[in-house]
């Protein structure tokens, strides 16, 4: 399996500004997918992390609010963009091999927006 | 489009009571189907999984069988322990790789 390194593992951040998250696998893997988890409540896919091209975005998220970067296999990072309280959530990296049935995750970043 | 529905929690029980978690999809195709488990401050875990109709996937006393004609995936274990106190999530894999969840079941294990 799958040993990925997300950062940071939370953080406060003011309203308004913006936070980069970094999702670092120590393996080649096919595909990289972000999610978001609200309080209490399950994971919503974000988006898929496309390397080296746009990622493809879920209904009711923009590239905007959520830009995101994969240059390699390895590495993607999300960033959340003029961040309000309603951005308060954990942001969780995903990933999957091309051989693997199921997919990996980070252990999260837990963003809080004041 | 395709979907996860499980049972709305708390569950609460007691030492050694027997579990089940229900769970039933709606999927085009034939998903792989999975639970995954988040123990109180960690982060996700695949806990069980199963790739085909009558697969049953088993792990740490628990079990979830793939049944097709019912298109459910419930999770059971025949005595829980307080260490398996968290929150269980039922899970599926479309075919463009997206693991689509279930709302998540919280369960609590008293001693």
């Amino acid at each position: 399996s799958a040993v990925i390194s997300q950062k940071p593992s939370r953080d406060i951040c003011q309203r308004g500004t913006s936070l980069t998250i970094q999702c670092q696998v120590d393996s080649q893997v096919t595909m990289m997918f972000w999610y978001r988890q609200q309080p209490g409540q399950s994971l919503t896919l974000i988006a898929t992390a496309n390397q080296g091209s746009e990622a493809t975005y879920e209904s009711g998220f923009v590239i905007d609010k959520f830009p995101i970067s994969r240059p390699n296999l390895t590495f993607s990072t999300l960033t959340v963009s003029n961040m309000s309280p309603e951005d308060s959530s954990i942001y969780l990296c995903s990933v999957k091999s091309m051989f693997d049935t199921e997919a990996f995750f980070g252990q999260g970043t837990r963003l809080t927006v004041v | 489009g395709n979907s996860v529905t499980q049972m709305e929690g708390p569950v609460t029980l007691s030492e050694e009571a027997f579990l089940t978690i229900n769970c039933t999809y709606t999927a085009t195709g034939y998903p792989s189907l999975f639970w995954y488990v988040q123990y109180p401050g960690e982060g996700l875990q695949l806990l069980l999984k199963a790739t085909k109709a009558d697969d049953k996937g088993s792990n740490k006393g628990f079990e979830a069988t793939y049944r097709k004609e019912t298109t459910s995936f419930h999770l059971e274990k025949g005595s829980v322990q307080v260490s398996d106190s968290a929150v269980y999530f039922c899970a599926l894999r479309s075919g463009d790789d997206k693991i689509i969840f279930g709302k998540g079941t919280r369960l609590h294990i008293l001693p």
